[in-house]
This record gives C-alpha cells, sequence and structure tokens, in this order.
C-alpha cells in the first residue's frame, strides 16, 4: 500500500515565525503536491513537483515555497506565518503518467497565533 | 478554466436511505479524468474512483454508484441504503495536466451526515 506521512497532525506557531511541513511518501513517486483546505473551499494547489528539484507554483502559492531534494520528500515552507495560514494542509503523490490518482497523507492542522 | 461545483454544501439522511451527491464541471480539454474522494473524520483522503471522459458507461461498486453524463457536465454519486460509517466529506475532482503532473482541481466538498 502507498504510505503518505506528514511530520505533524497538529502545529501551533506564532505569527512571523518559520513554518516547515515535511512530507514523506515510500512509493517512489515522481508527483508530489501541497494543499491546503478550508471550509466551503474544498482543496487548493499550493505547489507541486513532478520531479525531484523540480517544482511549479499552483494556484495559491503566495506566502508559501517549497523544496525537494530527494524524491521521496517534500517539504513545504512558510517563510513568515501569519494567521490567515491557519488551516490543514494536505500532502499527495502520485506514480507519473495519466490517469493515476493521487494519494493523500492524513493531514497537518496548522494554527498560527 | 477548470471548474468543480459541488452545491450541496451538508447532506443528513437517516440511515438505509439512499442519497446522491452532485458534482459538475467545466472543462475546455477533449481529454479528462474525474475523481471522487471520501475524506472520513481522520482526515485523510481516500480515493473512490476515476473515470476518463471517453467512458460515460455507469459504474457500481457494492453500494456505490456513479453517473458520469458528459451532456451535462456532470460526475454524481449515489450511496444505496446508507449506513453510519458513510458519514464523511465527499470530494469530486477534475484532472488537467501540467508539465507531466496531474493536476487536480476539487470541488468545495459536500459534508454527508448519516444518522442511525
Amino acid at each position: 500500500d502507498v504510505k503518505v506521512t506528514q511530520s505533524s497532525r497538529y502545529l501551533v506557531k506564532r505569527t512571523g515565525e518559520k513554518v516547515f511541513l515535511e512530507c514523506v511518501q515510500d512509493m517512489d513517486h515522481e508527483n508530489m503536491f501541497w494543499y491546503r483546505q478550508d471550509p466551503g473551499l474544498g482543496l487548493r494547489l499550493i505547489y507541486f513537483s513532478y520531479d525531484v528539484k523540480m517544482k511549479e507554483k499552483g494556484d495559491i502559492p503566495e506566502g508559501y515555497s517549497v523544496s525537494r531534494e530527494k524524491k521521496e520528500r517534500f517539504s513545504l515552507i512558510l517563510e513568515s506565518a501569519s494567521t490567515n495560514q491557519t488551516s490543514m494542509y494536505l500532502c499527495a503523490s502520485r506514480d507519473s503518467g495519466t490517469p493515476n490518482e493521487q494519494f493523500f497523507g492524513p493531514g497537518t492542522r496548522l494554527t498560527v497565533l | 478554466a477548470q471548474k468543480v461545483t459541488q452545491a450541496q454544501t451538508e447532506i443528513s439522511v437517516v440511515e438505509k436511505e439512499d442519497v446522491t451527491l452532485d458534482c459538475v464541471y467545466e472543462t475546455r480539454d477533449t481529454t479528462y479524468y474525474l475523481f471522487w474522494y471520501k475524506q472520513p473524520p481522520s482526515g485523510e483522503l481516500v480515493f473512490l474512483i476515476r473515470r476518463n471522459s471517453f467512458d460515460e458507461q455507469n459504474e457500481i461498486s457494492g453500494r456505490y454508484s456513479w453517473n458520469f453524463q458528459k451532456s451535462t457536465s456532470s460526475f454524481n454519486f449515489t450511496i444505496t441504503a446508507s449506513q453510519v460509517v458513510d458519514s464523511a466529506v465527499y470530494f469530486c475532482a477534475l484532472s488537467g495536466v501540467i508539465q507531466g503532473a496531474q493536476k487536480l482541481v476539487f470541488g468545495q466538498g459536500t459534508r454527508l451526515t448519516i444518522n442511525p
């Protein structure tokens, strides 16, 4: 079974802190994704990576950056956390080639005070 | 631009009732894929089904069935004889392809509550 793990289920940070959210997958997938989920808005794509060291902006990249130095790990970075970044963050991975589905991690609920 | 609309924000039914979750999509692509995911209270999205734009056959998997109609750009999901374990948030999603990755566009989600 595909396993996507995220470093924390719950995280509380203060405004202005630098925040790292880590995601690891164990199935050698090329593609990895970071989404945020907010009530009434569904999931919105922040950044994605189609291979190691490759990254592309999604629909809402402002305030975020990412890093993918190894194939299995995709990190989301909040350079200076703000209260409007309080949200559920979901990581996903998939094998490249249409039409494979994405596999999701359990999510990190981030609260920025 | 691609868009997915799930007009039903919340649905609440009594156990054993049938329930249909609506999904309407917009795309200019001729080839595309549609997905349904389930998000139980634990938070992890679980893949339910994938459908390509060339296959309009309805699909049934146990108590779950899906009705894909290109003419109305809809991909509706029906649960027959609902059970309490079906309580979850359900997302419909549409795929586009960018740089070899498959970018998913999600609907807003429908929160389904099955009452005993």
